[in-house]
Protein backbone atom coordinates (compact mmCIF):
# COMPACT_ATOMS: atom_id res chain seq x y z
CA UNK A 1 0.00 0.00 0.00
CA UNK A 2 1.16 3.47 -0.48
CA UNK A 3 1.52 5.44 2.33
CA UNK A 4 3.01 7.88 4.51
CA UNK A 5 3.29 7.53 8.57
CA UNK A 6 4.89 9.95 10.71
CA UNK A 7 5.69 9.57 13.89
CA UNK A 8 7.65 11.11 17.12
CA UNK A 9 5.30 14.48 18.02
CA UNK A 10 4.64 15.02 21.78
CA UNK A 11 4.66 17.45 24.44
CA UNK A 12 7.92 19.57 24.42
CA UNK A 13 9.19 22.76 26.31
CA UNK A 14 9.72 26.02 24.28
CA UNK A 15 12.77 26.07 23.62
CA UNK A 16 13.38 22.53 23.26
CA UNK A 17 13.58 20.16 20.18
CA UNK A 18 12.43 17.15 18.72
CA UNK A 19 12.65 15.22 15.62
CA UNK A 20 9.88 13.74 13.46
CA UNK A 21 9.71 10.72 11.08
CA UNK A 22 7.78 9.71 8.21
CA UNK A 23 8.02 6.53 7.02
CA UNK A 24 7.12 6.00 3.43
CA UNK A 25 6.15 2.35 2.21
CA UNK A 26 4.59 1.51 -1.69
CA UNK A 27 7.06 3.66 -3.66
CA UNK A 28 10.35 5.06 -3.41
CA UNK A 29 11.21 7.92 -1.67
CA UNK A 30 14.25 9.38 -3.45
CA UNK A 31 12.11 9.80 -6.73
CA UNK A 32 9.84 12.07 -5.33
CA UNK A 33 10.12 15.52 -3.40
CA UNK A 34 8.73 15.12 0.22
CA UNK A 35 7.80 18.23 2.40
CA UNK A 36 6.50 19.09 5.34
CA UNK A 37 3.50 20.91 5.82
CA UNK A 38 1.64 21.72 9.80
CA UNK A 39 -1.63 22.89 11.02
CA UNK A 40 -1.60 24.55 14.12
CA UNK A 41 -5.37 23.78 16.22
CA UNK A 42 -8.53 24.97 14.03
CA UNK A 43 -6.27 27.01 11.95
CA UNK A 44 -5.45 26.70 7.91
CA UNK A 45 -1.97 24.98 6.44
CA UNK A 46 1.02 26.10 6.53
CA UNK A 47 4.05 24.78 4.35
CA UNK A 48 7.17 24.38 6.76
CA UNK A 49 9.75 22.97 4.01
CA UNK A 50 10.72 20.83 1.06
CA UNK A 51 13.74 17.81 0.40
CA UNK A 52 13.75 17.84 -3.61
CA UNK A 53 14.57 14.74 -5.16
CA UNK A 54 17.71 12.32 -5.65
CA UNK A 55 17.99 13.75 -9.20
CA UNK A 56 17.59 17.43 -7.73
CA UNK A 57 20.55 16.13 -4.89
CA UNK A 58 18.38 16.66 -2.20
CA UNK A 59 18.55 20.33 -1.82
CA UNK A 60 16.35 21.72 1.09
CA UNK A 61 13.80 24.86 0.64
CA UNK A 62 11.86 26.11 4.14
CA UNK A 63 9.79 28.52 5.42
CA UNK A 64 11.22 32.18 6.69
CA UNK A 65 9.32 30.90 9.89
CA UNK A 66 11.49 27.87 10.59
CA UNK A 67 14.80 28.39 8.50
CA UNK A 68 17.82 28.00 11.04
CA UNK A 69 15.95 26.53 13.39
CA UNK A 70 14.35 23.40 11.23
CA UNK A 71 16.41 20.48 9.20
CA UNK A 72 14.70 18.58 7.07
CA UNK A 73 16.85 15.06 5.76
CA UNK A 74 16.14 12.18 4.55
CA UNK A 75 17.44 8.27 4.91
CA UNK A 76 17.49 6.26 1.77
CA UNK A 77 17.95 2.73 2.76
CA UNK A 78 14.95 3.10 5.42
CA UNK A 79 12.93 5.21 2.84
CA UNK A 80 12.37 7.74 5.48
CA UNK A 81 12.12 11.77 5.70
CA UNK A 82 13.17 13.48 8.27
CA UNK A 83 12.13 17.16 10.20
CA UNK A 84 14.19 17.99 13.37
CA UNK A 85 13.00 21.00 14.98
CA UNK A 86 14.96 23.11 17.41
CA UNK A 87 14.08 25.88 19.52
CA UNK A 88 10.67 25.87 19.72
CA UNK A 89 7.69 27.86 20.31
CA UNK A 90 4.89 27.82 22.18
CA UNK A 91 2.85 29.07 18.52
CA UNK A 92 4.59 25.66 16.58
CA UNK A 93 1.83 23.79 18.40
CA UNK A 94 0.36 21.79 15.51
CA UNK A 95 -0.82 18.47 13.66
CA UNK A 96 2.44 18.19 11.41
CA UNK A 97 1.61 16.52 7.92
CA UNK A 98 4.23 14.96 5.37
CA UNK A 99 3.30 15.53 1.88
CA UNK A 100 4.55 13.76 -1.22
CA UNK A 101 5.28 15.99 -4.82
CA UNK A 102 5.29 14.14 -7.91
CA UNK A 103 6.33 15.64 -11.17
CA UNK A 104 4.09 16.11 -14.36
CA UNK A 105 4.58 18.19 -17.38
CA UNK A 106 7.02 21.15 -15.28
CA UNK A 107 4.98 20.86 -11.89
CA UNK A 108 6.04 19.35 -8.58
CA UNK A 109 2.18 18.88 -6.66
CA UNK A 110 1.21 17.15 -3.48
CA UNK A 111 -0.68 13.90 -4.35
CA UNK A 112 0.00 12.04 -1.00
CA UNK A 113 -0.29 12.93 2.36
CA UNK A 114 0.26 11.27 6.11
CA UNK A 115 -1.87 11.05 8.78
CA UNK A 116 0.16 13.93 10.76
CA UNK A 117 1.49 13.81 14.17
CA UNK A 118 0.56 16.02 16.51
CA UNK A 119 3.38 18.52 18.11
CA UNK A 120 2.24 20.30 21.10
CA UNK A 121 4.83 23.19 22.65
CA UNK A 122 4.05 24.29 26.55
CA UNK A 123 5.81 24.24 29.72
CA UNK B 1 5.64 35.60 -0.78
CA UNK B 2 2.68 35.02 -3.02
CA UNK B 3 -0.30 35.64 -1.29
CA UNK B 4 -3.73 33.28 -1.51
CA UNK B 5 -7.24 34.71 -0.97
CA UNK B 6 -10.23 31.96 -0.70
CA UNK B 7 -13.39 33.40 -0.93
CA UNK B 8 -16.01 32.63 0.67
CA UNK B 9 -14.60 31.81 3.94
CA UNK B 10 -17.63 29.86 4.24
CA UNK B 11 -20.70 28.80 2.60
CA UNK B 12 -24.21 27.06 3.11
CA UNK B 13 -25.30 24.77 0.48
CA UNK B 14 -27.86 21.51 -0.09
CA UNK B 15 -27.17 18.44 -1.28
CA UNK B 16 -27.49 18.56 -4.77
CA UNK B 17 -26.22 22.09 -5.35
CA UNK B 18 -23.73 23.75 -7.46
CA UNK B 19 -20.87 24.90 -5.26
CA UNK B 20 -18.14 27.41 -6.95
CA UNK B 21 -15.05 28.28 -4.37
CA UNK B 22 -12.90 31.14 -6.00
CA UNK B 23 -9.24 31.72 -5.27
CA UNK B 24 -7.10 34.49 -5.99
CA UNK B 25 -3.12 35.03 -6.64
CA UNK B 26 -1.04 38.04 -4.86
CA UNK B 27 0.38 37.25 -8.31
CA UNK B 28 0.49 35.77 -11.61
CA UNK B 29 0.93 32.21 -10.68
CA UNK B 30 0.70 30.47 -14.25
CA UNK B 31 -1.32 27.54 -13.70
CA UNK B 32 1.28 26.41 -10.67
CA UNK B 33 -2.49 25.89 -8.44
CA UNK B 34 -3.33 23.08 -6.49
CA UNK B 35 -6.45 22.59 -4.57
CA UNK B 36 -7.17 19.97 -1.23
CA UNK B 37 -9.78 18.78 0.61
CA UNK B 38 -9.85 18.36 4.50
CA UNK B 39 -12.28 16.73 6.45
CA UNK B 40 -12.54 17.32 10.47
CA UNK B 41 -9.67 15.53 12.26
CA UNK B 42 -8.30 13.68 8.70
CA UNK B 43 -5.13 14.74 6.72
CA UNK B 44 -5.74 16.79 3.28
CA UNK B 45 -6.60 14.93 0.41
CA UNK B 46 -5.13 16.21 -2.79
CA UNK B 47 -7.55 17.17 -5.45
CA UNK B 48 -6.57 18.97 -8.18
CA UNK B 49 -2.96 19.82 -9.78
CA UNK B 50 -2.20 22.14 -12.65
CA UNK B 51 -5.47 24.46 -12.11
CA UNK B 52 -7.44 21.51 -14.30
CA UNK B 53 -5.95 18.79 -13.55
CA UNK B 54 -7.83 16.03 -11.81
CA UNK B 55 -5.90 13.45 -8.83
CA UNK B 56 -5.79 10.09 -9.70
CA UNK B 57 -9.14 8.71 -8.32
CA UNK B 58 -11.15 12.17 -7.49
CA UNK B 59 -14.54 11.69 -8.68
CA UNK B 60 -15.53 13.82 -11.92
CA UNK B 61 -17.82 16.08 -10.37
CA UNK B 62 -14.85 18.30 -9.26
CA UNK B 63 -13.39 20.64 -11.76
CA UNK B 64 -10.93 23.33 -11.77
CA UNK B 65 -10.40 26.50 -13.76
CA UNK B 66 -8.30 29.48 -14.10
CA UNK B 67 -5.02 30.91 -14.68
CA UNK B 68 -2.79 33.90 -13.76
CA UNK B 69 -4.27 35.33 -10.57
CA UNK B 70 -8.08 33.80 -10.56
CA UNK B 71 -8.65 30.34 -10.17
CA UNK B 72 -11.97 28.79 -9.20
CA UNK B 73 -12.87 25.30 -7.88
CA UNK B 74 -16.33 24.22 -8.38
CA UNK B 75 -18.06 20.63 -7.31
CA UNK B 76 -20.95 19.69 -9.57
CA UNK B 77 -23.59 18.40 -7.20
CA UNK B 78 -22.99 18.47 -3.89
CA UNK B 79 -23.07 14.85 -1.96
CA UNK B 80 -23.05 14.63 1.99
CA UNK B 81 -19.34 13.27 1.45
CA UNK B 82 -18.39 16.94 -0.25
CA UNK B 83 -19.08 18.85 3.06
CA UNK B 84 -15.60 19.70 4.24
CA UNK B 85 -12.74 22.14 3.97
CA UNK B 86 -10.98 23.61 1.23
CA UNK B 87 -8.01 24.79 0.33
CA UNK B 88 -5.91 26.42 -2.77
CA UNK B 89 -2.07 26.51 -2.61
CA UNK B 90 0.29 27.75 -5.02
CA UNK B 91 3.38 26.18 -6.29
CA UNK B 92 5.07 28.76 -8.47
CA UNK B 93 7.69 30.18 -6.15
CA UNK B 94 8.77 29.49 -2.49
CA UNK B 95 7.69 29.97 0.01
CA UNK B 96 4.51 27.78 -1.14
CA UNK B 97 1.29 29.45 0.27
CA UNK B 98 -2.08 28.22 0.89
CA UNK B 99 -5.03 29.50 1.30
CA UNK B 100 -7.22 30.53 4.20
CA UNK B 101 -9.75 27.73 3.27
CA UNK B 102 -13.79 27.66 2.28
CA UNK B 103 -15.90 25.48 4.97
CA UNK B 104 -18.55 24.09 2.99
CA UNK B 105 -21.45 22.80 5.15
CA UNK B 106 -24.57 21.88 5.14
CA UNK B 107 -27.56 23.94 4.93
Amino acid sequence: EVQLVESGGGLVQPGGSLRLSCAASGFTCSDHYMDWVRQAPGKGLEWVGRTRNKANSYTTEYAASVKGRFIISRDDSKNSLYLEMNRLKTEETAVYYCARASYSNGHWYFDLWGRGTLVIVSS
Amino acid sequence: DIQMTQSPSSLSASVGDRVTITCRASQAINNYLAWFQQKPGKAPKSLIYAASSLQSGVPSKFSGSGSGTDFTLTISSLQPEDFATYYCQQYKSYPLTFGGGTKVEIK
